[in-house]
C-alpha cells in the first residue's frame, strides 16, 4: 500500500533544534521531500533527497533517510519563530506511472 | 518570472454540478500536477500532465479529469460533484524530463465548496 505517516505535533523552544519524522510504505520512490506550508500560504519545498542517499545538509536544514526502515527525517537546527508551520513529507513513486504520496502535516510551534 | 496562478480563488458549487479550475505554469515550466487538500489533510495527488498528455495519476476516479495546452497551462474538471469534493485544490508547475519532478512550484489553490 502507499502511505506517509508523521506526527501531528511537535513543539519546541526557540534556539533548541527541531526533529520532525516521516515513515513511508513504498519502497519504489525516486525522491523525497519536505515541504512548508505557513497558514493562508502555499506549499514551499523546503528540501529533497535521492532515495539512494541516507543525508543531506542545507544550511540550517538536514535531512536523514534510512531506507531500509523507510524512515524519513527532518532535522532544524537553531528553530525560530519563523519556523513556526506545518511540515510536510512526501514522496515520489515510480510504478509504471508517477504518483507523489504527501503525509498528513506535522504541526511546528515555536515558543519564544 | 510570474509564479503559478491559479482561478478562482473561491467557487461555490452544487451538488451534481461541473466545475472547472484553471491554472497558469510558471514561466519555463512543462509540467502540471495537480492536488485536492481538505482541511487538516495533506495534499492528495490527483494527477500530472507533461507535454499535454498525462503521466501520472492518482487513485480519483474519472470524474477528475485535466488538460493542458500548449503554453502549459492547465484545467481541472470535475464532474458531478459530491460534497467530499469540497478542499483546496492546488496546482504545482516544474520542469521535468517526464519523470518525477524534483521542484514543483505550488499555487495559492481555488477553495471549492459543494454545498
Amino acid at each position: 500500500g502507499e502511505d506517509v505517516e508523521q506526527s501531528l505535533f511537535l513543539s519546541v523552544r526557540e534556539g533548541d533544534s527541531s526533529v520532525i519524522n516521516c515513515t513511508y510504505t513504498d519502497s519504489s520512490s525516486t525522491y523525497l521531500y519536505w515541504y512548508k506550508q505557513e497558514p493562508g500560504a502555499g506549499l514551499q519545498l523546503l528540501t529533497y533527497i535521492f532515495s539512494n542517499m541516507d543525508m543531506k545538509q542545507d544550511q540550517r536544514l538536514t535531512v536523514l533517510l534510512n531506507k531500509k526502515d523507510k524512515h524519513l527525517s527532518l532535522r532544524i537546527a537553531d528553530t525560530q519563530t519563523g519556523d513556526s508551520a506545518i511540515y510536510f513529507c512526501a514522496e515520489s513513486v515510480t510504478s509504471g506511472t508517477y504518483k507523489y504520496i504527501f503525509g498528513t502535516g506535522t504541526r511546528l510551534k515555536v515558543l519564544a | 518570472e510570474t509564479g503559478v496562478t491559479q482561478s478562482p480563488t473561491h467557487l461555490i458549487k452544487t451538488r451534481g454540478q461541473q466545475v472547472t479550475l484553471r491554472c497558469s505554469s510558471q514561466s519555463g515550466h512543462n509540467t502540471v500536477s495537480w492536488y485536492q487538500q481538505a482541511l487538516g489533510q495533506g495534499p492528495q495527488f490527483i494527477f500530472q500532465y507533461y507535454r499535454e498528455e498525462e503521466n501520472g495519476r492518482g487513485n480519483f476516479p474519472p470524474r477528475f479529469s485535466g488538460l493542458q495546452f500548449p503554453n502549459y497551462s492547465s484545467e481541472l474538471n470535475v464532474n458531478a460533484l459530491e460534497l467530499d469534493d469540497s478542499a483546496l485544490y492546488l496546482c504545482a508547475s516544474s520542469h521535468s524530463s517526464g519523470g518525477p519532478s524534483i521542484e514543483q512550484y505550488f499555487g495559492p489553490g481555488t477553495r471549492l465548496t459543494v454545498t
